[in-house]
């Protein structure tokens, strides 16, 4: 099983709303990863865990908190987001963490979030 | 800072003509490069991995090759059929950073 599993696949929120996104993999990767596409741009980094642990923050806005409850699941909190936040937010994994060789990433399907 | 160029951002190709899309880097302390397949609105499909100690790597149709010295890789795609109407990423990962192309944006005309 080589799935990344996101939902929701749609989100519409308004600019005070509280949301969030989930994904899961159940490939034991090490390292779980937070991406935002805007269209026709390759994807931008936000987040990597790597062991559960918050490895990088690539200077992202409050108004989006990653969370990694357990080694299988990564959710991203979102609250107060603006209509620039509008974008496809991609999930990703790779066996080992970030720092080392990471291998493989595999990416889920998205979620496409519209900001009100 | 890594800087990965993709060359052209779109082109077309008749049915049964092998694809050749271009991948070209900086920097060449990298540990890998991939390229993924990206369909409107979906995720990226992982297509094949090339570690930086590999030259090559195979999967049906589909073979990329990898330059470390000249910083290229270039991805195959033979007897290209409309199915494979997609926006083709490469990426490579060295130096705590996964850098992207911009894609090369694909129509496979019938």
């Amino acid at each position: 099983d080589t799935e990344v599993t996101q939902t929701p696949k749609h989100l519409v929120m308004g600019m005070t709303n509280k949301k969030s996104l989930k994904c899961e993999q159940h490939m034991g990767h090490r390292a779980m990863y937070w991406y935002k596409q805007k269209a026709k741009k390759p994807p931008e980094l936000m987040f990597v865990y790597s062991y559960e642990k918050l490895s990088i923050n690539e200077s992202v806005p409050s108004r989006f908190s990653p969370e990694c409850p357990n080694s299988s699941l990564l959710n991203l909190h979102l609250h107060a987001l603006q209509p620039e936040d509008s974008a496809l937010y991609l999930c990703a994994s790779s066996q080992a963490p970030w720092g080392s060789n990471t291998g493989e990433l595999f990416f889920g399907e998205g979620s496409r979030l519209t900001v009100l | 800072k890594q800087e990965v160029t993709q060359i052209p951002a779109a082109l077309s190709v008749p049915e049964g003509e092998n694809l050749v899309l271009n991948c070209s880097f900086t920097d060449s302390a990298i540990y890998n490069l991939q390229w993924f397949r990206q369909d409107p609105g979906k995720g990226l499909t992982s297509l094949l991995l090339i570690q930086s100690s590999q030259r090559e790597q195979t999967s049906g149709r589909l073979n990329a090759s990898l330059d470390k010295s000249s910083g290229r890789s270039t991805l195959y795609i033979a007897a290209s059929q409309p199915g494979d109407s997609a926006t083709y990423l490469c990426a490579t990962y060295g130096n705590n950073r996964l850098a992207f192309g911009k894609g090369n944006q694909v129509v496979v005309i019938p």
